[in-house]
């Protein structure tokens, strides 16, 4: 199985400034045969289920805020929160899809 | 509008089993590959389990290989999950997850799952 490795844990975040969550996958989720990142970011607040927020590592999906983002191929990826908002408070996950899905541990965002 | 809706959750003592049901609705069922997703109390994600969309295909993170077993009923839009030889370490939540038209993998909408608790 492919492991994912988030980083921070946990990161608190004054409003308005930028969050950044990194991911590490333990083998490339890159396919050669279409260039696409087999990556997905998650967004799960307090009890609810988990939502997501980005596709191919980069794709935001439909009706999520543009101040979230993702980047990165390969091994490493990246989300970053641009102005950090009240209601972006949640656990966050990076999830490969190359293979049998795998997600990371989390990395919870709070307000400084 | 895409809704999941799971139910069959409950106290079961180990060794016990329990069947859990998803209906889904807004969506063309047959046409998308569905998941089960777990995740123990305060703790991560873990993709336990996948079904093609004829059925025809299934696939089990290990540490359910042989007691658990997926399935659906395209005809009543609905998607199952079979739990045997349960263990304490099953104790989780369970959410019923689309995976993506784009990527089979990549989930797309998620119930609002239901608690399995395993304990005598």
């Amino acid at each position: 199985d492919i492991v994912m490795t988030q980083s921070p844990d946990s990161l608190a975040v004054s409003l308005g400034e930028r969050a950044t969550i990194n991911c590490k996958s333990s083998q490339s989720v890159l396919s050669s045969s279409n260039n696409k990142n087999y990556l997905a970011w998650y967004q799960q607040k307090s009890g609810q289920p988990p939502k997501l927020l980005i596709y191919w590592a980069s794709t935001r999906e439909s009706g999520v805020p543009d101040r979230f983002s993702g980047s990165g191929s390969g091994t490493d990826f990246t989300l970053t929160i641009s102005s950090l908002q009240a209601e972006d408070v949640a656990v966050y996950y990076c999830q490969q899809s190359y293979t049998t899905p795998t997600f990371g541990q989390g990395t919870k965002v709070e307000i400084k | 509008e895409v809704q999941l809706v799971e139910s069959g959750g409950g106290l079961v003592q180990p060794g016990g089993s329990l069947r859990l049901s998803c209906a889904a609705s807004g969506f063309t069922f047959s046409s998308y590959w569905m998941h089960w997703v777990r995740q123990a109390p305060g703790k991560g994600l873990v993709w336990v389990s996948h079904i093609n969309t004829d059925g025809s295909s299934t696939n089990y993170a290990d540490s359910v290989k042989g007691r658990f077993t997926i399935s659906r009923d395209n005809a009543k839009n609905t998607l199952y999950l079979q739990m045997n030889s349960l263990r304490a370490e099953d104790t989780a939540v369970y959410y019923c997850v689309r995976g993506a038209g784009y990527n089979g993998y990549c989930f797309d909408f998620w119930g609002q799952a239901t608690l399995v608790t395993v304990s005598s």
